[in-house]
């Protein structure tokens, strides 16, 4: 069964520090992958995807992709306190389909 | 707006109950899923649709009944609610062949 790991946390960053969220996925044929927001209470948000191997970058998000060592991370530059919030990784449960499974999430802080 | 609606936002009920959430999307897009976060805030697919046809169903008993009467609807009914059954549940929607998934607000659904 598919599986995506997450360090669950808390990963605690100074604000204007870089956090590093990483992300590993069981599947070798996994072709997309998704990073999403979840502040307490509320909906997942989605903020970054990657299809490709490489980085991929979207203001202060960055995306990092090795599909050889199966692993997915995200940067962010300047972390904010509002960037406090729990991340999401997810990848596609097949490839004939286009629903997610789901990481069980990294908590971030972010202190002033 | 354009989003992914829920109702109702929370919902209590008994046990042994049958209750619905409704959820409509005006994104335009062709797949919807229903997705459920328990209490440790894993996020895991029970039901994606296409069309109004049901793609996938993961292992999630038969008490939980999906109904797309359009491809911008997708309700969910649940039969004899047990204790196990809270959680929130997430509407979602994507445009077709895409994973990039819309989440609604969520249904805090307490079962006592």
């Amino acid at each position: 069964q598919k599986e995506v790991e997450q360090n669950s946390g808390p990963l605690s960053v100074p604000e204007g520090a870089i956090a590093s969220l990483n992300c590993t996925y069981s599947d070798r044929g996994s072709q997309s992958f998704f990073w999403y927001r979840q502040y307490s209470g509320k909906s997942p948000e989605l903020i970054m995807f990657i299809y490709s191997n490489g980085d991929k970058e979207d203001g202060r998000f960055t995306a990092q992709l090795n599909k050889a060592s199966q692993y997915v991370s995200l940067l962010i530059r300047d972390s904010q306190p509002s960037d406090s919030a729990t991340y999401l990784c997810a990848v596609t449960l097949n490839q004939a389909g286009t629903a997610l499974i789901f990481g069980k999430g990294t908590t971030l802080s972010v202190s002033s | 707006d354009t989003a992914v609606s829920q109702t109702p936002k929370y919902l209590v009920t008994q046990m042994g109950n049958d209750k619905s959430i409704k959820c409509e999307q005006n994104l335009g897009h062709d797949t919807m899923y229903w997705y459920k976060q328990d209490s440790k805030k894993f996020l895991k697919i029970m039901f994606s649709y296409n069309n109004k046809e049901l793609i996938i169903n993961e292992t999630v008993p038969n008490r939980f009944s999906p109904k797309s009467p359009d491809k911008a609807h997708l309700n969910l009914h649940i039969n004899s609610l047990e204790l196990g059954d809270s959680a929130v549940y997430f509407c979602a929607s994507s445009p077709s062949q895409s994973s990039e998934a819309f989440f609604g607000q969520g249904t805090r659904l307490t079962v006592v």
